[in-house]
């Protein structure tokens, strides 16, 4: 079984621009979560989307966004880049929204902005 | 909020030693998920823990959720400069399903 697929693997823009990140959960999966990285911060929770549905919404700026298409597979999207968005991307995803449901990680987006 | 305080920051440690992290919540979880994430990559689940007092191994790694439902513990027994990495705890309580990470527990293998 394929597990999280995250791309692009690696990205580079320049402040101002605005960049679009994928994922790809577990087959099977339902429920897509995205989180930001830093060594600062650790895992910063964006959001969750379970049945084309923003469920949940971390603390982050309208800048960020996602949305989530009929298959599962789940997008987010940053505009007007800033340097501090500079990041590791984390996509997860699990089966259902149960509380005792395990959460998988893919291997991230490394974001630089320059 | 939930909080999650995890501990020790970082550790360096000789091969062959065993290892203890733990996490403590502000309050009560009734999942505990324990993670270690190699730079570069994103976390792996280690062990996933649902009752308070149970405890569960994968090979060397043996974790527990507390009696309090507030604190979980990972051990790691032999280590080998392969568990080098940043091991992360994660709770989930009441009926609310998102995720609360701890900031994770650097560990150093010295060879």
């Amino acid at each position: 079984k394929a597990g999280v697929t995250q791309t692009p693997r690696y990205l580079i823009k320049t402040r101002g621009q605005q960049v679009t990140l994928s994922c790809s959960p577990i087959s099977g999966h339902r429920s897509v979560s995205w989180y930001q990285q830093t060594p600062g911060q650790g895992l910063q929770f964006l959001f969750e989307y379970f049945s084309e549905t923003q469920r949940n919404k971390g603390n982050f700026p309208g800048r960020f966004s996602g949305r989530q298409f009929s298959n599962s597979r789940s997008e987010m999207n940053v505009s007007t880049l800033e340097l501090g968005d500079s990041a590791l991307y984390l996509c997860a995803s699990s089966r259902d929204r149960l509380t005792n449901e395990k959460l998988f990680f893919g291997s991230g987006t490394q974001l630089s902005v320059l | 909020g939930q909080q999650l305080n995890q501990s020790p920051q970082s550790m360096f440690i000789q091969e062959g030693e065993d290892v203890s992290m733990n996490c403590t919540s502000s309050s009560i979880f009734n999942t505990w998920l324990w993670y270690k994430q190699d730079p570069g990559e994103g976390p792996v689940l280690l062990i996933a823990l649902y009752k308070a007092g149970e405890l569960t191994s994968n090979g060397r790694l043996t974790a527990q959720f507390g009696i309090t439902r507030k604190d979980s513990f990972l051990n790691i027994s032999a280590s080998i400069p392969s568990d080098v990495g940043i091991y992360f705890c994660a709770g989930r309580g009441g009926s609310n399903y998102k995720l609360t990470f701890g900031k994770g527990t650097l560990l150093t293998v010295n060879p």
